[in-house]
């Protein structure tokens, strides 16, 4: 039972590169979210998704899209990365709105 | 506009003693009050929650303490111990629409020194 799985673990991009991160879970939950991580800032809201084929805006959704083909994943893209960008991200899901969140180990980005 | 403000941003400890971290909301509409726990190379762990009905909370060494009328909720850990030390965010959420969105502080580093 690996939880909730983040791939890749680390990247470094020139600006302008493209790349899509991947969350994979096996708890069958419905709900998805993908967070950044910033020194001094906590985490913050990229997307998020409610169930298979839904997904909605965060508080910073702006140069991420994101897509939730299967349930069990979830998709975090950067069309055209930029260092503002450089951060760790971090994908989380939960079963409901009454229940914990569940984080992966995050991806650390840098865009240089 | 940051709307929960985490204090203090770094804290060292003695083994033994007590770690006290404090949160202020702007939003009274929150209805959800997390704590997470958050280690070197990790995702952050749920650690205790409250809900507003209710002015404490404790598990084990971890108790939230809340005060509605002052918007303010801390974290306090008993007979701190070196493996507590990690970064710890406070986060408040409302359950808006369809899902629950969480807004973090900006996390305080614990150190327990031994």
């Amino acid at each position: 039972n690996a939880g909730v799985t983040q791939t890749p673990k680390f990247r470094v991009l020139k600006t302008g590169q493209s790349m899509t991160l991947l969350c994979a879970q096996d708890m069958n939950h419905e709900y998805m979210y993908w967070y950044r991580q910033d020194p001094g800032m906590g985490l913050r809201l990229i997307h998020y998704s409610v169930g298979e084929g839904t997904t909605a805006k965060g508080e910073v959704p702006d140069g991420y899209n994101v897509s939730r083909l299967k349930k069990q994943n979830f998709l975090l893209g950067l069309e055209s990365a930029a260092p503002s960008q450089t951060s760790v991200y971090f994908c989380a899901t939960t079963r409901d709105n009454n229940s914990p969140l569940h984080f992966g180990n995050g991806t650390r980005l840098t865009v240089t | 506009q940051q709307q929960v403000k985490q204090s203090p941003q770094s804290l060292i400890v003695q083994k033994g003693g007590i770690s006290i971290i404090n949160c202020a909301y702007e939003n009274t509409a929150f209805d959800y009050f997390p704590w997470y726990q958050q280690f070197p190379g990790k995702g952050p762990a749920l650690l205790i929650a409250i809900r507003p009905d209710v002015s404490e909370k404790k598990e084990g060494r971890f108790t939230i303490s809340f005060n509605k009328s002052a918007k303010q909720f801390s974290l306090h850990i008993m007979d701190s111990q070196p493996g507590d030390s990690a970064t710890y965010f406070c986060a408040a959420s409302i359950s808006s629409g369809s899902a629950r969105q969480l807004t973090f502080g900006s996390g305080t580093q614990l150190t327990v020194l031994p």
